[in-house]
């Protein structure tokens, strides 16, 4: 059974630094991408990060470019993200997510199979 | 940067009822969409994807159609347990980029 398991998330003041962790079981953790989507309270979904298998390639939604960073260690199937200069705005619940490619191998376009249960994320003074 | 439009913002149905929801992006994701179904309390679950494709485990009532901008996933005879929020998403080819438009709540009138 695919589990993942966030931790990390507390109150936090406006420019603070906090760390969250996704602990991942039941698949091979090293064959796959993974992301960080976050959850404002009351309001919709947005992506947040990616990062590839071997941890070679890195992505961001603008709104957190320069100020967050995504990592990994494979080694303990686990997942990172680093979040500096928090704001307000970045308070939301915090998901790790497994993406998969779907239908065709080799061009199929990739969708969230499996998400955590959250980790919550407050920045206030 | 493509924008994903979901319509309407909420609808009241009853069980029984067929729903209807609607997923417009601002330039064309060929079949590159999914639609996901969130209960409170709960983390999102994929339904459908490649705009018409049910997940593992998804039930037929469920199903989900379009290509280019325009998306709509329907389901036929709405349960008790269907009356959530659905957020359909894309994501861009390069950089990789993933979208969600701004959900559709589906309550009980």
């Amino acid at each position: 059974e695919v589990q993942l398991v966030e931790s990390g998330g507390v109150v936090v003041q406006p420019g603070g630094s906090l760390r969250l962790s996704c602990a991942a079981s039941g698949f091979t953790f090293d064959d796959y991408t993974m992301h960080w989507v976050r959850q404002a309270p009351g309001k919709g979904l947005e992506w947040v990060s990616l990062i590839s298998w071997d941890g070679g390639s890195t992505y961001y939604a603008d709104s957190v470019k320069g100020r967050f960073t995504i990592s990994r260690d494979n080694s303990k199937n686990s997942l990172y993200l680093q979040m500096n200069s928090l704001r307000t705005e970045d308070t939301a619940l915090y998901y790790c997510a497994k993406a998969r490619r779907y239908g065709d191998p080799y061009s199929g376009a990739y969708y969230f199979d499996y998400w955590g249960q959250g980790t919550l994320v407050t920045v206030s003074s | 940067e493509i924008v994903l439009t979901q319509s309407p913002a909420t609808l009241s149905l009853s069980p029984g009822e067929r729903a209807t929801l609607s997923c417009r992006a601002s330039q064309s994701v060929s079949s590159y969409l999914a639609w996901y179904q969130q209960k409170p309390g709960q983390a999102p679950r994929l339904l459908i994807y490649d705009a018409s494709n049910r997940a593992t485990g998804i039930p037929a009532r469920f199903s989900g159609s379009g290509s280019g901008t325009d998306f709509t996933l329907t389901i036929s005879s709405l349960e008790p347990e269907d009356f959530a929020v659905y957020y359909c998403q894309q994501r861009s080819n390069w950089p990789p980029k993933y979208t969600f438009g701004q959900g559709t709540k589906l309550e009980i009138k």
